[in-house]
Parts: structure tokens; sequence; C-alpha cells
């Protein structure tokens, strides 16, 4: 049970470039997050989804796209990235039963020069 | 609006002294849940611990302590005799029902605690 890990770990990206972060979950959680972590800002929520082929926007949803084809993943788009989307980016996973408490990723760390 | 405020931006203690860190929460809500996450310098976040709205109750855990007081709206955590290891940021969070009926997580800015040797 490897609860909930994301892909990659580390990404360098150009601005203008795309790239597509994956989150992978084997709890059989009905939700799942994107977060993304700033110096001085916390989490803050990007989309969520409440289940397969359901997604939502967040708190800061603009430049990013997601989709939650397949229950287990949750992937999250950048379609051209900027400067201002260096970030940690945070996964997460809940139970519809106690979705009030979610469980985290190691988080992927992305630079865009 | 819900908020979280964690005021403390730093702290630095001597190892075994006694830290609190503090935590103010805003919901309109009256069945919340408050959390409490550790990061430390590895990155990952590792949950403390969860408290609904209607349990009021203290808990310790070995020299963790949470102090929850709703008319405050508190969620207060203290390390005693605080060890080089627990030097990390620590998160404070809030959970709530949105207008939909989902749950969602108001994070803190975080307290980053340093206990030096």
């Amino acid at each position: 049970n490897a609860g909930v890990t994301q892909t990659p770990k580390f990404r360098v990206l150009k601005t203008g470039q795309s790239m597509t972060l994956l989150c992978a979950q084997d709890m059989n959680h009905e939700y799942m997050y994107w977060y993304r972590q700033d110096p001085g800002m916390g989490l803050r929520l990007i989309h969520y989804s409440v289940g397969e082929g359901t997604t939502a926007k967040g708190e800061v949803p603009d430049g990013y796209n997601v989709s939650r084809l397949k229950k287990q993943n949750f992937l999250l788009g950048l379609e051209s990235a900027a400067p201002s989307q260096t970030s940690v980016y945070f996964c997460a996973s809940s139970y519809i039963q106690t979705q009030e408490t979610q469980y985290f990723g190691p988080g992927t760390r992305l630079l865009v020069l | 609006a819900q908020k979280v405020t964690q005021a403390q931006t730093e702290i630095s203690v001597v190892e075994k002294e006694d830290v609190t860190l503090d935590c103010v929460y805003e919901t309109r809500d009256t069945t919340y849940y408050l959390f409490w996450y550790k990061q430390p310098p590895s990155g990952e976040l590792v949950f403390l611990i969860r408290r609904n709205s209607f349990d009021e109750q203290n808990e310790i855990s070995g020299r963790y302590s949470w102090n929850f007081q709703k008319s405050t709206s508190s969620f207060n955590f203290t390390i005693t005799a605080s060890q080089v290891v627990d030097s990390a940021v620590y998160f404070c969070a809030l959970s709530d029902a949105t207008t939909s009926g989902t749950y969602k997580y108001i994070f803190g800015t975080g307290t980053r605690l340093k206990v030096l040797a």
C-alpha cells in the first residue's frame, strides 16, 4: 500500500513549455486534490475532484487544467508554464465517508525558468 | 469566510525548552475539523492530529499536546522538552463543508520552528 504517490519529484521547465504532474492513490479514495505551496503562503487549493470524470476549481485554478479519467489518478497539467508557477505541488486524497481528512503525497518541486 | 491564522512566522528555542505554536481560525460552520501537520526539511507533510468541533478535550501524545478552545477559536500546539528533530514548519489547517457539501482545507501560513542544540 503506497498511499499517495506523485510523479515526478522534481522538474525544471522553460517558460512556455507544458507538462503534466501525475498523482496516484491506491486507497480507493473518491476525492482527490491538487495544492501548491509557496513561501509564506501555506498550501492553496488549485483543483479538486469528487469522483472519476469530475473536476472542480479551487482557490487558484488559473493556468492549470486537471483530469480524472481513472479513479486512482488525478493529473495536473500546465499548458504554458510561467515563472509564477514555480512552486511545490502536493496531491491529496480522501475517503468520501471521512472526506474531512486528507492524505498527502510527497510533493513535486517545479522550477520554471 | 474561512481563515486560519498562524501569527508566529518563526520561533527559535533551545533544546529541552517547551514551545507553543498558536493557531486561530475563523469559520461560520458549527461542524468543522482542525488539523496540525509537520513539514520537516525533507518536505513531506506529516499528519499530527485531527480534532472535530464537537470535541474540546485537550489531547496529549508523548511530548505533544493540543489545546482546543472554541470560545477563542484557537487550536494551539505545545511541544514539551523540545528536541532538534522537532525543527520543522508546522501547519494548522481547517476543514469545513462548502455550499456544495464537499470539505476543503484552509491552511495557515505555517510556523517555522528551530530547535537549537
